[in-house]
């Protein structure tokens, strides 16, 4: 079964970089995944998606300081420079036949 | 750019039925699916279902079958999602967004409140 699975909670300081974690599940590791960003109060807006070889498509105008690589089952999002309005609720993505599967989320607090 | 505007937020009594729509443009309607996803409140997201926008055939995710329809309108590229029978627990934020396999482009959302 095809499944996404993500840290509930992730929590780093102003101007700092954070890494966030999709693991797929047994079987699939040469997936693709999308990741997604919501801000509080706000729909969900697409960042970019991952391939299994760590090369990523952004979407348009997401900053430089947004990037995701893989290794394995694991796909990160890592976030350099965090400022505030990175707080917000990072979902993973991916798809199979005819199928879309979402990751539980994971909240990112910036202290 | 491109845009998918949907309908403004619905209160609904129990047994009720609602018809959310999403207005796309900025693209070829019929190029990629329509996809619909929840959020409850407080909770993640949950994909519905799609809706292939060139041939109109939609597929339910398990969990949203019977109650739940899509639809289009092409002519005016909108997507639709119709609930019927609706209960409390159908309070939610219905998202609509493109593609067939990853999720380029969102809706705003629209809130569909329940309550007698």
């Amino acid at each position: 079964q095809l499944v996404l699975t993500q840290s509930p909670s992730a929590s780093a300081s102003l101007g700092a970089s954070v890494k966030l974690t999709c693991t797929l599940s047994s079987g699939h590791s040469s997936y693709a995944i999308a990741w997604h960003q919501q801000q509080p109060e706000k729909g969900p807006r697409y960042l970019m998606k991952v391939n299994s070889d760590g090369s990523h498509n952004k979407g348009d105008g997401i900053p430089d300081r947004f990037s995701g690589s893989s290794s394995g089952a694991e796909r990160y999002l890592t976030i350099s420079s965090l400022q505030s309005e990175d707080e917000a609720d990072y979902y993973c993505q991916t798809w199979g036949t005819g199928i879309q599967v979402f990751g539980g989320g994971t909240k990112l607090t910036v202290l | 750019q491109v845009q998918l505007v949907q309908s403004g937020s619905e209160l609904k009594k129990p047994g009720a039925s609602v018809k959310v729509s999403c207005k796309a443009s900025g693209y070829m309607f019929t190029s990629y699916a329509m996809n619909w996803v929840r959020q409850a409140p407080g909770q993640g997201l949950e994909w519905m279902g799609w809706i292939n926008t060139k041939t109109g055939n939609p597929t339910n995710a398990q969990g949203f079958t019977g109650r739940f329809v899509f639809s289009l309108d092409t002519s005016v590229s909108t997507a639709y999602l119709q609930i019927s029978s609706l209960k409390a627990e159908d309070t939610a934020v219905y998202y609509c967004a493109r593609g067939g396999q990853w999720l380029d482009n969102w809706g705003q959302g629209t809130l569909v409140t329940i309550s007698s």
